[in-house]
């Protein structure tokens, strides 16, 4: 399979604790982004990449939240002293950076990592 | 306000209906234009571009107004398979690598 894969598809913990999801683009995708969706909203922004660039940050984000992507493959995203209000279902995807040739601005999501913290 | 506003719905049509979708966004520097699809529980796809000369790709048909930061999505001869929500989505400006949502409006197309 060569979409983009997150890691873990499932996660429950206790507040306070924290907790890490993972996330492998598309292989030929040098942006990757992440974005965090609750019930009933559209996928919020959080955070992209361009290669292993962070170029942009959500101002929502807490100093709680930081995400990484070290080599410009995969990303990870730590979210400490973990709160309720932080269960969401985190979305990762990929997209060729505009002027690729074919590049129609899609981007490709993961079957994302769901947080339940009680 | 939201930068990207839809109508939530939910639209509960009989097959064969033709329904429309609106969005409006704020951002009058947008560059690209989306709508993505989301079944329950899945991650969002790709439906379509929308350009301003409008687009159609069988049954669903796409338009942008960039004078009234307008986009409407417009599907005919509805399916059951149509049942989802559908996402408006807007990208570029001055954070062209950053690509907003609507909150969706969810379809549900009955027999």
């Amino acid at each position: 399979d060569t979409g983009v894969s997150q890691n873990p598809r499932h996660k429950i913990t206790k507040r306070g604790q924290n907790v890490t999801f993972r996330c492998d683009p598309i292989s030929e995708h040098n942006r990757l982004y992440w974005y965090r969706q609750t019930l009933g909203q559209g996928p919020e922004f959080l955070t992209y990449f361009q290669n292993e660039a962070q170029l942009e940050k959500s101002r929502l984000l807490s100093d709680r939240f930081s995400a990484e992507r070290p080599k410009g493959s995969f990303s990870t995203l730590e979210i400490q002293r973990t709160e309720q209000g932080d269960s969401a279902m985190y979305l990762c995807a990929s997209s060729p950076s505009q002027g690729f040739k074919g590049q129609t601005g899609e981007l490709f999501f993961g079957e994302g990592s769901r947080l339940t913290v009680l | 306000r939201k930068e990207v506003e839809q109508d939530p719905g939910p639209f509960n049509v009989p097959e064969g209906a033709t329904v429309a979708f609106n969005c409006t966004y704020s951002n009058s520097a947008s560059q690209s234009f989306f709508w993505y699809r989301q079944d329950c529980r899945k991650e969002p796809k790709l439906l379509m571009s929308v350009y301003s000369s409008g687009n159609e790709d069988g049954r669903f048909t796409a338009q942008l107004n960039r004078a009234s930061q307008y986009i409407s999505l417009l599907i005919r001869d509805s399916k059951l398979s149509d049942s989802a929500t559908y996402l408006c989505v807007v990208n570029g400006g001055t954070n062209a690598g950053k690509s907003t949502f609507g909150d969706g409006t969810t379809l549900t197309v009955k027999p």
